[in-house]
């Protein structure tokens, strides 16, 4: 069964602080993509992956890294973590297709204090 | 750059009737694709159901239909015969088709809350 899986599912941070959220895919896409979801703003697109070894900006990328070790693995990095970037994270995957619908993980929700 | 607008932040419904929910995009590219996702209470987000710019039929799927009009830059969700558990916040979303590998450009979501 195809399944995209986030960890960890809540995460308290310092302000300062790095943080890493990961993100496993069971579903051999290609791209994998990181959103975050805010209140009165939506989803918002952070960064993007064609494969492994390849990262993309998004709209939002200020304030993050990514990284794509392996075609399974894409982590959101925040390595100076700020309480703006308190949230609710969703790593998604899709194989590329136009009109592939990407399928999304649990989300994992951040509160930087 | 492609806009997706969900002018409606929530609609009320009595269980099992029909519920509509406006989406309104827009896209300098010919091509594109449309997606209708729903967030459970849980948070899980699900995909529902897509349609392409260059099909004129609406898509179905299940009690999920879609209204597309093109000229209006449209994308309408109807659920009909609700139940409880279409109680949930549904997102439209937009892929352009020049870039398959972009992320999806999303609303800002419907509440729907379906009562018994």
């Amino acid at each position: 069964e195809a399944a995209v899986t986030q960890s960890p599912r809540n995460k308290v941070a310092v302000t300062g602080g790095k943080v890493t959220l990961s993100c496993n895919q069971t579903n051999n896409h290609n791209n994998m993509y990181w959103y975050r979801q805010d209140t009165g703003h939506g989803l918002r697109l952070i960064h993007y992956s064609y494969g492994a070894g390849s990262t993309e900006k998004g709209d939002i990328p200020d304030g993050y890294k990514a990284s794509r070790p392996s075609q399974e693995n894409f982590s959101l990095i925040l390595e100076l973590a700020t309480p703006s970037q308190t949230s609710v994270y969703f790593c998604a995957s899709g194989d590329g297709q136009g009109a592939q619908a990407p399928l999304f993980g649990e989300g994992t929700r951040l509160s930087v204090l | 750059a492609q806009k997706v607008t969900q002018t409606q932040t929530s609609i009320s419904v009595m269980e099992k009737t029909t519920v509509t929910m406006d989406c309104v995009y827009e896209t300098q590219d010919s091509s594109y694709f449309l997606f209708w996702y729903k967030q459970t209470a849980s948070g899980e987000i699900v995909f529902l159901i897509r349609q392409d710019s260059y099909k004129k039929e609406n898509a179905t799927v299940g009690h999920y239909s879609l209204n597309f009009q093109k000229p209006k830059s449209s994308i309408g969700l109807i659920i009909t015969a609700t139940q409880i558990e279409d109680s949930a916040v549904y997102f439209c979303a937009m892929r352009e088709g020049y870039n398959y590998a972009q992320g999806l450009t999303f609303g800002l979501g419907t509440r729907v809350s379906v009562f018994p």
